[in-house]
Parts: structure tokens; C-alpha cells; sequence
């Protein structure tokens, strides 16, 4: 069964630093990445899609891919209260002819004034 | 542009019955997916629809069903209800075959008492 596996946090830094929010996936032929932010009570929404091995920016999101170590991680920087949230990674799986996001559990971020 | 809506935010019903959820995709979405979500679970795959077309399944009980109209809202029904449903229940749209992943709707609070 394809996996896609998170630390589920919580993850606590103080405001202005680096967060580091890490993902693991099982399926070697995925070549979809994915970071989503889910507020609490509300629908998580797209921050960071990622395809090809390197890094990614985006303001003050990187995020960061190893296809050989089956790895993707998102870095956020000048971490600001209203990050806190928790973080869901996701990999399209392409088996067959149908496509689906697999999900991790997300980690949970919390960034202390 | 108008995003993915869901209909009702919120909804209680008692065990043993039905409910339908509905999703209104954005405009020129094609494709929709439904999720559940629970504390435990985590976002576990429904199913996805393209152009009234059931594309892929993810492994719930025949319980859960849904379907697609001529103009891609898309309708999931959930009968002989449980007390294990209660869940938030999300819908996501996307473009067929793109790989920028989806935009979700606020999702339906169901709570099955």
C-alpha cells in the first residue's frame, strides 16, 4: 500500500525562525508533490507543488525535493503566528490510468510570538 | 472567480439514515474528488469524478456513493449512516489530468448522532 508518512508534531518554533516540515513517501514512480495548509475547522488549501529533484521558492516557502531518498520536505521562513497550522504533503499516485492524491497525516505547526 | 462550493456547512442526522452532499466545482473544472476527513484518518479517498463518469474509487462500503452531473456538480450520498461517518467531508476540483493539484470546498461538518 502506498504511503505517505509525516511527524505528526507538533512542531513548535518561535516567530522569525526557520520551520522545517518533513515528508516520506513509499511509491518510487511518483513524480507529483504537493504541500497543503489546513487551518483548524477549515479546508486545507495549496501553498507548494513540486515536480522535479531541487528546490522550489516561493516567497518565503521553499520547498525541497529528493526522488532518490523518496523525500520532500517544505521550509518556511520568518515564521509568523499566522503560520501556524498543520501541513499536509500529498503525492499523486498514477497507477493505472486514474489519478489520486495519497495524503500524509500532516504535522502540526506552531509558531510562538 | 467563484470557488468550489459546498452544500450544507453543517449537518446532524441520527444513525440508520441517509444524506446527500452536494459540490458545485469551479467553472471549467471538470474533475471532482471526494475526501473524508477524521482526526484519526486523516484525508481518505472517496472517489473522483470526470465528466459524469466515475474514474476512480477509493475503499469505503458501498454505503457511500455518488455521481455527476452534465455540468460537473457532483452529488455524494451517504445511506444507513453510522456513528464511525461522522467526518468532514470535502470536496476538490480540479482541471482533468493536471498535476497542480486541487482547490477544495469548505467542506460539510456531518455528525451522525
Amino acid at each position: 500500500q502506498k504511503e505517505v508518512e509525516q511527524n505528526s508534531g507538533p512542531l513548535s518554533v518561535p516567530e522569525g525562525a526557520i520551520a522545517s516540515l518533513n515528508c516520506t513517501y513509499s511509491d518510487r514512480g511518483s513524480q507529483s508533490f504537493f504541500w497543503y495548509r489546513q487551518y483548524s475547522g477549515k479546508s486545507p488549501e495549496l501553498i507548494m507543488s513540486i515536480y522535479s529533484n531541487g528546490d522550489k521558492e516561493d516567497g518565503r516557502f521553499t520547498a525541497q525535493l529528493n526522488k532518490a531518498s523518496q523525500y520532500v520536505s517544505l521550509l518556511i521562513r520568518d515564521s509568523q503566528p499566522s503560520d501556524s497550522a498543520t501541513y499536509l504533503c500529498a503525492v499523486i499516485d498514477n497507477a493505472g490510468n486514474n489519478r489520486k492524491l495519497i495524503w500524509g497525516l500532516g504535522t502540526s505547526l506552531a509558531v510562538n510570538p | 472567480k467563484a470557488g468550489v462550493t459546498q452544500t450544507p456547512r453543517y449537518l446532524i442526522k441520527t444513525r440508520g439514515q441517509q444524506v446527500t452532499l452536494s459540490c458545485s466545482p469551479i467553472s471549467g473544472h471538470r474533475s471532482v474528488s471526494w475526501y473524508q476527513q477524521t482526526p484519526g484518518q486523516g484525508l481518505q479517498f472517496l472517489f473522483e469524478y470526470f465528466s459524469e463518469t466515475q474514474r476512480n474509487k477509493g475503499n469505503f462500503p458501498g454505503r457511500f456513493s455518488g455521481r455527476q452531473f452534465s455540468n460537473s456538480r457532483s452529488e455524494m450520498n451517504v445511506s444507513t449512516l453510522e456513528l464511525g461517518d461522522s467526518a468532514l467531508y470535502l470536496c476538490a476540483s480540479s482541471l482533468p489530468r493536471t498535476a497542480d493539484g486541487y482547490t477544495f470546498g469548505s467542506g460539510t461538518r456531518l455528525t451522525v448522532v
